[in-house]
């Protein structure tokens, strides 16, 4: 079955460290998108990728990287320079290619990261 | 700018009664509107969308929205709620112009359902 692949599904760290969360999808989208969701907040946009090799800061990019080599990965690192980085990380993609909307967004089952 | 409200951040309704989450949204153009549900620990699961023509949509578990230009608004109905329907739901607007497909989302409505 297609789908959004997110690991791992529970992460420490420590303050300080560096840590990638992965996303991978097999249902050959185009575009990919990172969400931050906080209780109370409901879900922020960090960064998302339109086109391999490309992408673009969300709301709320300071602090995280991302990389897009492969159309079907986009993992995101949160960086030692990320404040609150205690939170649940969505990863979602979609048809969509440039200003060409093709469809909603389909969701991965989430990151929980803990910063100890 | 372009933004969306869920007034109640919180609701519990009996089980058999019906439900109505609302949602508001501030958009210039036509908007695409969707409403998402979310069970504690997992990803957002599509309940229903909206992009044009009959303004008033099914989607799956038996909800249904409807669009009211005129008021900028996209509630989520439900005739009879099952225990099973206890969860978060969260309504959602996009795509912007050269922005590609991101959506913005509310805060999100938690729903608890009695016994």
């Amino acid at each position: 079955d297609g789908g959004i692949t997110q690991s791992p599904k529970y992460l420490f760290r420590k303050e300080g460290q560096n840590v990638t969360l992965s996303c991978e999808q097999n249902l050959n989208h185009d575009a990919m998108y990172w969400y931050r969701q906080d209780p109370g907040q409901g879900l922020r946009l960090i960064y998302y990728s339109q086109i391999v090799n490309d992408f673009q800061k969300g709301d709320i990019a300071e602090g995280y990287s991302v990389s897009r080599e492969k159309k079907e990965s986009f993992p995101l690192t949160v960086t030692s320079a990320q404040k609150n980085p205690t939170a649940f990380y969505l990863c979602a993609s979609s048809k969509t290619t440039g200003n060409s909307y093709a469809g909603e967004l389909f969701f991965g089952e989430g990151s929980r990261l803990t910063v100890l | 700018a372009q933004s969306v409200t869920q007034p109640d951040i919180h609701i519990t309704v009996s089980e058999g009664a019906s439900l109505e989450l609302r949602c508001n949204y501030s958009y210039g153009a036509t908007p695409y509107l969707f409403w998402y549900v979310q069970s504690p620990g997992q990803g957002l699961q599509l309940l229903l969308k909206y992009f044009s023509g009959d303004t008033l949509v099914q989607g799956i578990k038996g909800f249904e929205a409807e669009f009211k230009r005129s008021q900028s608004s996209f509630n989520l109905r439900k005739p009879s709620v099952h225990w099973s329907d206890a969860a978060e739901y969260f309504c959602a607007v996009g795509p912007f112009r050269g922005q590609g497909g991101k959506l913005i989302f509310g805060q999100g409505t938690e729903l608890s359902v009695k016994p």
